[in-house]
């Protein structure tokens, strides 16, 4: 199985910080990489796919690049709604797997 | 809008055998392929099993692999998953879930509000 870590696990930011996560495979994914943000009690919400292509009705300050083994979240500037977990996931080869999550907390 | 509601979570001793089902509403579920992915308490989420639109293909987390079944009833817009043997690291949140861009679920862009599995004597 592909194992997906992030980086860091939390992550302490103000309201309109840049802030970046890093997701690291220990194989190549070429650009087979998503994100997602988690509220507590709450469903996952999609973010991004293909690594770099925004969901539509997310804001523009969500963006995502890499390619490989490296990738990266990044909100440009932090918004109050965007405190929360997110997750990446591989869909490169079965059994997708999930990142451990990094948790951006209000500093 | 696509709508998924799971329901069958519930308490259940080691060993036993719980059904989830999840109703979807809003797209044509004949057409979409489905998957279940769960949570443990503070776990990452965990893909389980996935399955096909016309069900002709299903896959599975080889930790499920053998205790599980992923099945649908098109007719009834319904996914299901029959879980026997359960063990207490089955304790979790069940999400189904589902995206219709491809012909199987890479990832996930509509999901369910979950049902709780409890494995617990």
């Amino acid at each position: 199985d592909i194992q997906m870590t992030q980086s860091p696990s939390t992550l302490s930011a103000s309201v309109g910080d840049r802030v970046t996560i890093t997701c690291r495979a220990s194989q190549s994914l070429s650009t087979w990489l998503a994100w997602y943000q988690q509220k507590p009690g709450k469903a996952p919400k999609l973010l991004i796919y293909l690594a770099s292509t925004l969901e539509s009705g997310v804001p523009s300050r969500f963006s995502g690049s890499g390619s490989g083994e490296e990738f990266t979240l990044t909100i440009s500037s932090l918004q109050p709604d965007d405190f929360a977990t997110y997750y990446c996931q591989q869909y490169n080869s079965l059994p997708w797997t999930f990142g451990q999550g990094t948790k951006v907390e209000i500093k | 809008e696509e709508q998924l509601l799971e329901s069958g979570g519930g308490l259940v001793q080691p060993g036993g055998s719980l059904r989830l089902s999840c109703a979807a509403s809003g797209f044509s579920f004949s057409s979409y392929a489905m998957t279940w992915v769960r949570q443990a308490p503070g776990k990452r989420l965990e893909w389980v099993s996935g399955i096909s639109g016309s069900g002709d293909r299903t896959d599975y987390a080889d930790s499920v692999k053998g205790r599980f079944t992923i099945s649908r009833d098109n007719s009834q817009n319904t996914l299901y998953l029959q879980m026997n043997s359960l063990r207490a690291e089955d304790t979790a949140l069940y999400y189904c879930a589902t995206d219709g861009r491809n012909a199987y679920n890479w990832y996930f862009s509509h999901w369910g509000q979950s049902t709780l599995v409890t494995v617990s004597s």
